[in-house]
C-alpha cells in the first residue's frame, strides 16, 4: 500500500523560505519510472501543480515558480523535500505530495497547511 | 494551457449529473478527474478519459469528444456532493499539468 504524508511549519513570515518534506511509503523512489509530484491548493481554489521529481534525478517545475522552487529527494530515507524561497502571502493554501501514475496523481497525502503572514 | 469547467452543478438525488472540461485540443489529451471532499485531498475517480480505479462506483463514468471531456454522476446521492477537478498533463505546454478550476456539485 503506498502512502504518503506531508509535514512542515504552519505559519511562515513573508520573504522566508518554506520546507516541506513528503515522508512515502509503499515504493522506492530508486526504482524505474518512480515519481513524485507537488500541488498545492490555496483556500477556496483548485488545485496548482508545482513539480515533480523522479527516480532518475529528472525534475520540471510550474514556470511561475520555477525560480523559487527546488525539489530534491533522499532515496535511503524514502522522502522528497520542497524548498520555496522567498514566501508571499499568495504563496498560502495545503500543500500535497502525491504518487506519480503515468500521468495522473495516486494516491494524494493527507495535505500539509501553510500560512504566509508576518 | 487552460481547463474550464462550470463551477457549478446541481442535482436532485436519483438524478444524473454532468460536468463538462473544456480545453484546446482536448479530444488529443488523456484526461483524469478527481472527487475532493471538503477537508481532503482529491481522490482519482477516473483516469484516462474513461477509466474507473478499484473503488469507485460504476454509477461514475467519464467520457471524451473532440471538444470536451465530461464527467457523469449518475443515481446522484448525497455522498457525491463534492469538488470535482479535470486534469490534463500537457508535455507541449509550459505549464506541464494543468488542473481544471473545479465544479462544485451540490445535491439539492
Amino acid at each position: 500500500q503506498i502512502t504518503l504524508k506531508e509535514s512542515g511549519p504552519t505559519l511562515v513570515k513573508p520573504t522566508q523560505t518554506l520546507t516541506l518534506t513528503c515522508t512515502f511509503a509503499g515504493f522506492s523512489l530508486s526504482s524505474y519510472g518512480v515519481g513524485v509530484t507537488w500541488v498545492r491548493q490555496p483556500p477556496g481554489k483548485a488545485p496548482e501543480w508545482l513539480g515533480f521529481i523522479y527516480w532518475n534525478e529528472e525534475k520540471a517545475y510550474s514556470p511561475s515558480l520555477k525560480n523559487r522552487l527546488t525539489i530534491t529527494k533522499d532515496t535511503s530515507k524514502n522522502l522528497v523535500v520542497l524548498t520555496l524561497t522567498n514566501l508571499e502571502a499568495v504563496d498560502t493554501g495545503t500543500y500535497y505530495c502525491a504518487y506519480i501514475v503515468s500521468d495522473y496523481f495516486a494516491p494524494w497525502g493527507q495535505g500539509t497547511q501553510v500560512i504566509v503572514s508576518s | 494551457y487552460v481547463l474550464t469547467q462550470p463551477p457549478s452543478v446541481s442535482v436532485a438525488p436519483g438524478q444524473t449529473a454532468t460536468i463538462t472540461c473544456g480545453g484546446r485540443n482536448i479530444g488529443s489529451k488523456t484526461v483524469h478527474w478527481y472527487q475532493q471532499r471538503p477537508d481532503h485531498a482529491p481522490v482519482v475517480v477516473v483516469h484516462d478519459d474513461n477509466v474507473r480505479p478499484s473503488g469507485i462506483p460504476e454509477r461514475i463514468s467519464g467520457s471524451k469528444s473532440g471538444s470536451a471531456a465530461t464527467l457523469s454522476v449518475s443515481r446522484v446521492e448525497a455522498g457525491d456532493e463534492a469538488d470535482y477537478y479535470c486534469q490534463v498533463w500537457d508535455s507541449t505546454s509550459e505549464h506541464v499539468v494543468v488542473f481544471g478550476g473545479g465544479t462544485r456539485l451540490t445535491v439539492l
